[in-house]
């Protein structure tokens, strides 16, 4: 496509519910990026993809969260037993060929999620 | 502590008049410092990205400086139109790992 898509655009989950929030990167895009934004915040480094490897998850807040992309393309981040303090917006960002040195990370709309 | 520290928080102004935000960080040694503007519900898109060599760059209307001595950088609007209001953001790439480390982001609100 010709933007990173995600979706839903918009969840509301009650505590403790499961979620999964879904990225289209843009075609050929290697390098695939998490992050998680809360009100009036910047966005905060989740988790990062070279094709299908997660080459680092350090930013994961918990063992709650979860994320995957197991065909180097689309990725799912699973948030398990949710928690209101995991009210945010999820984004997403991929970028060619690697890495987010000086290439330019494409963003998506993001995801935003409501835990009640 | 935020490695990238943004002023004002938020400012309101005039459709047609100018202004400057300004980025402090003391991520060291960096890669390259990128502005991002971010409309209401919408992702991040990148304005203007400097490497540590650069002075400044521009993109229309928006003209990014960096002073890599004092760590600073500011992004100037000129003319500014109702479609400028939005949070932007000042992003420095740490070198060595490519982490991005954010800043909160500066709140313009352009007012006919």
């Amino acid at each position: 496509g010709a933007g990173v898509s995600q979706s839903p655009r918009y969840k509301v989950a009650k505590r403790g519910q499961d979620v999964a929030l879904r990225c289209d990167p843009i075609s050929g895009h290697v390098s695939l990026f998490w992050y998680q934004q809360a009100l009036g915040q910047g966005p905060e480094f989740l988790t990062y993809f070279q094709n299908e490897a997660q080459l680092d998850k350090s930013g994961l807040p918990s063992d709650r969260f979860f994320a995957e992309r197991p065909e180097g393309s689309v990725s799912t981040l699973k948030i398990q037993r949710t928690q209101q303090e995991d009210s945010a917006v999820y984004l997403c960002a991929s970028s060619w060929p690697r890495g987010s040195g000086a290439n330019v990370l494409t963003f998506g709309a993001g995801s935003r999620l409501t835990v009640l | 502590k935020n490695q990238v520290e943004q002023s004002p928080q938020s400012l309101i102004i005039l459709e047609g008049k100018n202004c400057t935000l300004q980025c402090n960080y003391t991520v060291s040694p960096f890669s390259n410092l990128r502005w991002y503007k971010q409309d209401t519900g919408r992702g991040p898109v990148s304005l203007t990205i400097m490497t540590f060599s650069e002075n400044t760059k521009s993109n229309g209307r928006y003209t990014a400086t960096l002073d890599a001595d004092t760590k600073q950088s500011s992004l100037h609007i000129t003319a500014s139109q109702l479609s400028d209001s939005a949070s932007y953001i000042c992003v420095v790439t740490l070198y060595g790992n490519n982490r991005l480390a954010f800043g909160k982001g500066n709140q313009v609100v352009v007012i006919p």
